[in-house]
Parts: structure tokens; C-alpha cells; sequence
């Protein structure tokens, strides 16, 4: 069974760099198939794909936070990151983790983190 | 790709069939996959592939559907089953999802 789990801060000051970790147990984040996955939720709204990182390291991005987001894999400690710099209130969201298999559906994710970007 | 998911909520009662509705606005063919998420929980992948049904999850959810159009069905409504679910598409990035159906009571 894969479980993943988030870490960081809950609270980001605005125009800093908001970083949080999923760890990844049961799975191995070198897999070949697996995209690993961070979505976001702001409070009120639809989930909102952000990017991946695969195949040790290369990545897709969400052309709406590509600027300002990166993905990165560290193989081992079985985890990947997410770095999303210039934060707004806008980014306030509860922040999710997730397994992508073989790009075709999210089928295991972490409980979520709430973020809140705030002075 | 936009999805649209309609009602954006509905009331229902145990023994309930459930109908939720989910357009894209361009082809996806095959690609859409259904989730539900309960408060302080993670999402939970319920079907995959329009209509292939996840390990574990009760033969009362049926997805169906083909191009722009969808439809998850649960056939009679359980105590257990009211949250929110959403469709995603997986056809084309960005993956994007559904604004959500929640089901209450």
C-alpha cells in the first residue's frame, strides 16, 4: 500500500518562497511509471493540478504557476518537493501530494497540508 | 480542457440512485477518471478509465460515458457515500477537474 504524507510550514509570508515535502512510503519515487504529483485546493474552490516530477527528475509544470514553481526528487529519502516562490494570499490552499500512475489517474494521496499565506 | 460538473450539489437520502454529470469541453475519449473526497481526508480514486472501478471500491459506483460527456451513477446511496466527487480529465495537461458535487443529506 503507498501512503504519502506532507510536511511544512502552515503559514508563508506574502512574497515568500512556500516549500513542502511529501514523503513517499510503500512506493519508490525512482519508478519508471510514476508521476509524482502535487494539487492544490484554495478554500472554497476545485482542485487545481500544479505539476510532476518523473523519472528522476524531469518535470511538467502548470503553465499558470510555471514561473514560479519547481518540483524536485530527492531518491533517497523516498521524497519530492515542491518550492512555489512570490507567494499571494492567493496561494492559500490546502496543498496535496499524490501518486500519478503512468499519467492517467491519481490513485493514491496524501491527507493534505493547509497553507496560508499571511503576514 | 474545462470540465463541468453538474449539480454543483444535490440532497439525498440513504437508498438513493445518484446522478452526477460531467462535460469536457473538447474530446477526451476514455480519459476521465471520478474521486471522492471527504473533509480532512484524501481524495479517494474511484474509477479510472471512464468506468473501470478502483480496488476496494463498492459495485454500487458505475461510470459511464464517452467524448465530452460523463456520468457517475451510485445505485442506491449509503451513509458512507456523502461527500464530494469530482471528475478529471487526464487527456491533456494540465489535468483538470470537475468544480466538485457535494452530496449531502
Amino acid at each position: 500500500q503507498v501512503q504519502l504524507k506532507e510536511s511544512g510550514p502552515g503559514l508563508v509570508k506574502p512574497s515568500e518562497t512556500l516549500s513542502l515535502t511529501c514523503t513517499v512510503s510503500g512506493g519508490s519515487v525512482s519508478s519508471s511509471i510514476d508521476y509524482w504529483t502535487w494539487i492544490r485546493q484554495p478554500p472554497g474552490k476545485t482542485l487545481e493540478w500544479i505539476g510532476n516530477v518523473f523519472d528522476r527528475g524531469s518535470t511538467n509544470y502548470n503553465s499558470s504557476l510555471k514561473s514560479r514553481v519547481s518540483i524536485s526528487v530527492d531518491t533517497s529519502k523516498n521524497q519530492f518537493s515542491l518550492r512555489l516562490s512570490s507567494v499571494t494570499a492567493a496561494d492559500t490552499a490546502t496543498y496535496f501530494c499524490a501518486r500519478d500512475w503512468s499519467e492517467r489517474y491519481l490513485d493514491y494521496w496524501g491527507q493534505g497540508i493547509l497553507v496560508t499565506v499571511s503576514s | 480542457i474545462q470540465m463541468t460538473q453538474s449539480p454543483s450539489s444535490l440532497s439525498a437520502s440513504v437508498g438513493d440512485r445518484v446522478t452526477i454529470t460531467c462535460r469536457a469541453s473538447q474530446k477526451i475519449y476514455n480519459y476521465l477518471n471520478w474521486y471522492q473526497h471527504k473533509p480532512g481526508q484524501a481524495p479517494r480514486l474511484l474509477i479510472y478509465t471512464v468506468s473501470v472501478l478502483q480496488t476496494g471500491v463498492p459495485s454500487r459506483f458505475r461510470g459511464s460515458g464517452s467524448g465530452t460527456d460523463f456520468t457517475l451513477t451510485i445505485s442506491s446511496l449509503q451513509p458512507e457515500d456523502f461527500a464530494t466527487y469530482y471528475c478529471q480529465q487526464s487527456h491533456t495537461a494540465p489535468r483538470t477537474f470537475g468544480q466538485g458535487t457535494r452530496v449531502d443529506i
